[in-house]
Formats: structure tokens, sequence, C-alpha cells
């Protein structure tokens, strides 16, 4: 099965500093990579994804990037903000299962 | 519109006993996910529902762990006589997958159970 490697488990910044979590996967089969965000108490909440047939996404401050060669993707925030401040999980699923493969997690703490 | 919600939000049980934990996916979601997440930890996943399909049972920890769904609406998660380790917050989530497996998938608030 899949396996998937977040790091690092902890991030702190300064307000409008940029941040960078990164995730590997190990099987080639994997082709959807969703990044969920989690706010102290609450419910993730989907915020990214990106398919394996491009290499980059933006969406205002946030952005994935895919390296399907070297199987990582990694979330990048940039000009942070204190309500960035969450656990953020990365996920790959394997081409045609509907299961993805959580990463353990990224605390992130934006310091304003 | 409503979304996923999850009965009861916190449980406290006695080691041994049995507990049942209830989702309510959004309306029209054909899929469902059970997960478990421990103190600091990522999403564990346990159980999958799809329509009428076999549930994917592969993440459950032990046979003490059951879920069912009926039809395409709520679904119960049964831990028979539960143990410390079981401790976690449980969460359901359900997706349309409407795009294939390319969908979103929309969060309960949990369950967080604690077994003393």
């Amino acid at each position: 099965g899949e396996n998937v490697e977040q790091h690092p488990s902890t991030l702190s910044v300064q307000e409008g500093d940029s941040a960078v979590i990164k995730c590997t996967y190990s099987d080639s089969a994997s082709n959807y990579f969703p990044w969920y965000k989690q706010e102290l108490g609450k419910r993730p909440q989907l915020i990214i994804d990106i398919r394996s047939n491009v290499g980059e996404k933006k969406d205002q401050r946030i952005a994935v990037t895919l390296n399907k060669t070297a199987k990582h993707f990694s979330l990048h925030i940039t000009e942070t903000q204190p309500e960035d401040s969450a656990v953020y999980f990365c996920a790959a699923s394997i081409q045609g299962s509907y299961i993805p493969t959580f990463g353990r997690g990224t605390s992130l703490i934006v310091h304003p | 519109g409503a979304g996923v919600s999850q009965s009861p939000s916190n449980k406290v049980t006695e080691k041994g006993k049995d507990v049942e934990l209830r989702c309510d996916p959004i309306s029209g979601h054909t899929a469902l996910y059970w997960y478990r997440q421990r103190l600091g930890q990522g999403l564990e996943f346990l159980i999958y529902f799809q329509g009428n399909s076999a549930p994917d049972k592969s993440g459950l920890p032990s046979d003490r762990f059951s879920a069912e769904r009926t039809g395409e609406s709520v679904s119960t998660l049964t831990i028979q006589r539960t143990q410390q380790e079981d401790s976690a917050v449980y969460l359901c989530a359900s997706s349309s997958l409407a795009g294939g497996p390319y969908n979103e998938q929309f969060f309960g608030p949990g369950t967080r159970l604690t077994v003393l």
C-alpha cells in the first residue's frame, strides 16, 4: 500500500514569512494529492489539491508543487497570517482508489 | 446546506464497555469514510462505504471494530469491549464521488472517545 511521510511535524514562523510543508509518497501509481487544514478543535477541510498531470497549482497565498519523479509534493504558504495557524495534512491516493493515505500532519504556528 | 454531523460529540466509557458512534453524511453523498485520530497523530483510515457495494474494511484495527451503513444514509461505528488504546477522536467524512476519486471529503466534527 501507499506510505506518506510528512515533514516537519512542527513549523513555527513569523507573520509575513513563507511556510513550506513537504510530503513524500511511496507508490508511483498515486495520482491525486489533496491538502487538508485542521484548525484547533475543528474538522479538517480541503484547502487545495493537485492531480499528477500538473506540476503546480496556486490559489491566492497557497500553492502546491508536485515532483512525480522524486515522488514528493509540497505545500507553500506565502505572507503567512495568524489565522493560518493549524495542522496541515497531506494525502495521496493511488489511481483507481477512493481511499487516500494521510500524512501525520504538520502543526503550523504563525506568530504575530 | 447541512454538513456532516456526528454524535455524540464526546463519549466517556469504562474499559470493557461497548460504544456506538453515529455519522450523518451530507445528503446525496454516496461515499462515507471513518477515520481515527489519536492525539497529535494523523488520520488513520478505518472503513469506507460506497453506495451498496461491500465496504472496504481493510483499516479496522481488530474484530472489536465494526461499522454499518444503511444505503446512502446514516452510518454507525461500533467498538466492542473498549480498551484504553481506543481513546481517540473518531472522524467521519462523506464525498459525492461525482467526479470519480478526485473528490473533496467533507468531515464531521468528530466524536471524542475516552476509555477510562
